[in-house]
């Protein structure tokens, strides 16, 4: 079946950088995009950008330029996120989800990421 | 302070109908029909409930149904049961940020 496995939680500092990663498994990884969303605790889903694994192409909220790399590896069908310059209210759990013609499915099971001193 | 605009809580009794609402502008729901749904129960991952508006994935109950007016679409759940107690929300292509946004949720709460 469709699946995307995430990483396991972090735990990180102000002012350090996380990288998720999000593994897909059962169809083809090039023929969808990958996008990823955050929800800070007790708050609503934020999309933060979106991958095309068969040619590289990004798009990043406009919240995050300049402090998130969105990429993948082909070759084990995984996509990652990088956020950089991490502050208190990046904490959050960060979800991968296959996005297709404009909506999402499935989704992974959510990275919980902490940033505390 | 979301891009889409949703009721912060919903309520019913089971058997009721219940239609959660999520309004926003010409350059997002009322712009294409890149329309969707999501349930998250707590501690969970979203659940693709909608999409395209009004169209059902495979295995989500004929319960569910979704609708568009404008620049607000609308997602009705008929036969309210207490496993429908959760957060939903909804989701539309923004063309002017070429981007997808997300409406703030709303809490269902089966009494």
């Amino acid at each position: 079946q469709v699946q995307l496995v995430q990483s396991g939680i972090e735990v990180k500092k102000p002012g350090a950088s996380v990288k998720v990663s999000c593994k897909a498994s059962g169809y083809t990884f090039t023929d969808y995009g990958i996008t990823w969303v955050r929800q800070a605790p007790g708050q609503g889903l934020e999309c933060m950008g979106w991958i095309n694994p068969h040619n590289g192409n990004t798009k990043y909220a406009e919240k995050f330029q300049g402090r998130v790399t969105m990429t993948t590896d082909t070759s084990t069908s995984t996509a990652y996120m990088e956020l950089r310059s991490l502050r208190s209210d990046d904490t959050a759990v960060y979800y991968c989800a296959r996005e297709r013609a404009g909506w999402f499915d499935p989704w992974g099971q959510g990275t919980l990421v902490t940033v505390s001193s | 302070q979301s891009a889409l605009t949703q009721p912060a809580s919903v309520s019913g009794s089971p058997g009721q109908s219940i239609t959660i609402s999520c309004t926003g502008t010409t350059s997002d729901v009322g712009g294409n029909n890149y329309v969707s749904w999501y349930q998250q129960h707590p501690g969970k991952a979203p659940k693709l409930m909608i999409y395209d508006v009004s169209n059902r994935p495979s295995g989500v109950s004929d319960r569910f149904s979704g609708s568009k007016s404008a620049n607000t679409a609308s997602l009705t759940i008929s036969g309210l049961q207490t496993e429908d107690e959760a957060d939903y929300y909804c989701s539309s292509y923004r063309t002017s940020s070429i981007s997808w946004v997300f409406g703030g949720g709303t809490k269902l709460t089966v009494l």
